[in-house]
Formats: C-alpha cells, sequence, structure tokens
C-alpha cells in the first residue's frame, strides 16, 4: 500500500493559521470517516491530535481541527504557536483492514 | 493509567530475525476490547505501520512487510510481541508498540517510548 501524501513542510508566522493536506484514494481517506493526525516532537513518541477526521480527544487545543473532502484530509492549525513546530502525519483506515501513514510534514513557525 | 513497553535486541545481525515484545500495564488484552499495533520510524524518516494483533491472535499486516512478519500475544504475560525476518540495513528503525481502542479503525491513543533497532553486523 503507498502511504498518503503530504506536503513536505508548511510553515506560517505566529498567530497565523496553517493547513497540512494529505491525499489518499477512495480506498482509505475518502472511503471511510477514520482519519486521524499526529503531532511528533523531535525525539519524542507521536501524540494523537484529531481522530475520525474531525474529532479532538480530551487535553487538545481547540486550535487544531480537521476536515476533509473526497479523498484529501486537512489538518488546520488556527493561532500557531511556537510550541505547535512539530512533524505532523496522518492516517487512514484501509478497505484492506489495515492502516497506513502519511509522509509527514515538517511545521515551521517562523 | 495504560503503559506500553518495549523490550528486544537494539542490534541484529543483517538476514537474522528481530524478535521485539511489548508489555502492556493497566489494561488486560484478553479484555476483547483493544487492538494493538507495531509502527516503526527510521531515522529521520516518517512514520510505517506495521501490523495490528488482537487477542484472539487474529493478525493484519502491511501488505509490503506481510512476507516477513509474524505478530503474536501471549495473554498470560500481558505481552504481544513481534518477529520481523530477514532483516537488512532498510529495516533499522525506532520501532514504537500502540494500542487502539475498540477497533482496527481506531486511532492510536497510547503508545510506547519506542525502541531503536540497529541492522548491523
Amino acid at each position: 500500500q503507498s502511504a498518503l501524501t503530504q506536503p513536505a513542510s508548511v510553515s506560517g508566522s505566529p498567530g497565523q493559521s496553517i493547513t497540512i493536506s494529505c491525499t489518499g484514494t477512495s480506498s482509505d481517506v475518502g472511503g471511510y470517516n477514520y482519519v486521524s493526525w499526529y503531532q511528533q516532537h523531535p525525539g519524542k513518541v507521536p501524540k494523537l491530535m484529531i481522530y475520525a477526521v474531525t474529532n479532538r480527544p480530551s487535553g487538545v487545543s481547540d486550535r487544531f481541527s480537521g476536515s476533509r473532502s473526497a479523498n484529501t484530509a486537512s489538518l488546520t492549525i488556527s493561532g500557531l504557536q511556537a510550541e505547535d513546530e512539530a512533524d505532523y502525519y496522518c492516517s487512514s483506515y484501509t478497505t484492506s483492514s489495515t492502516n497506513v501513514f502519511g509522509t509527514g510534514t515538517k511545521v515551521t513557525v517562523l | 493509567q495504560l503503559q506500553l513497553q518495549e523490550s528486544g535486541p537494539g542490534l541484529v545481525k543483517p538476514s537474522e530475525t528481530l524478535s521485539l515484545t511489548c508489555t502492556v500495564s493497566g489494561a488486560s488484552l484478553s479484555s476483547g476490547r483493544d487492538y494493538w499495533d507495531w509502527i516503526r520510524q527510521p531515522p529521520g524518516k516518517g512514520l510505517e505501520w506495521i501490523g495490528s494483533i488482537y487477542f484472539t491472535g487474529t493478525t493484519y499486516y502491511n501488505p509490503s512487510l506481510r512476507s516477513r512478519v509474524t505478530m503474536f500475544v501471549d495473554t498470560s504475560k500481558n505481552q504481544f510481541s513481534l518477529n520481523l525476518s530477514s532483516v537488512t540495513a532498510a529495516d533499522a528503525a525506532v520501532y514504537y508498540c500502540g494500542r487502539r481502542l475498540n477497533s482496527l479503525a481506531d486511532p492510536l491513543d497510547y503508545w510506547g517510548q519506542g525502541t531503536p533497532v540497529t541492522v548491523s553486523s
């Protein structure tokens, strides 16, 4: 299975909003409401930020939001803060009863 | 509080089998509620899903690794394990174990700290 496609990097200034895309197919991203997003700071364990396309786990800032259109899911970070600088990965369940991660996006706060 | 801890050799020789174990505390593998995953991350690269196992022993593998991967569960020890055969340098990575609540489609809400594996003779 192929990894979901994400931009290699996205940057923004503090306070701005940025959006990270995650493109798959009708067999994964477009097929189910099972897209999740993970944040990973350097040397740290990934942290769940969004699940089921739009849902935030308890404790995750409401500055993080998710959406999907057809085969592309998106993560938006509003009011960008220095602590948001990290790598972000999308993931999706697939029609083959497997899971697949995205290629990852490095977010830089300018 | 659920905790997962990976263990196993940090160095494996090329062509040999990598064997790792994840010990779970704070939850019972045999509760039948959760799925248990292995994920890896090569140095400087992205995450790769390796596979999932249910307490019954039912497994789901990444198609690209299926021919070399075996996962199994030991409910008496509350552990699940990964074997990856015929390793090469491309298998060097930090290996994480994780938990999915309720179904294979649910997200990974708990992760172990990860264990680095080097492949070298």
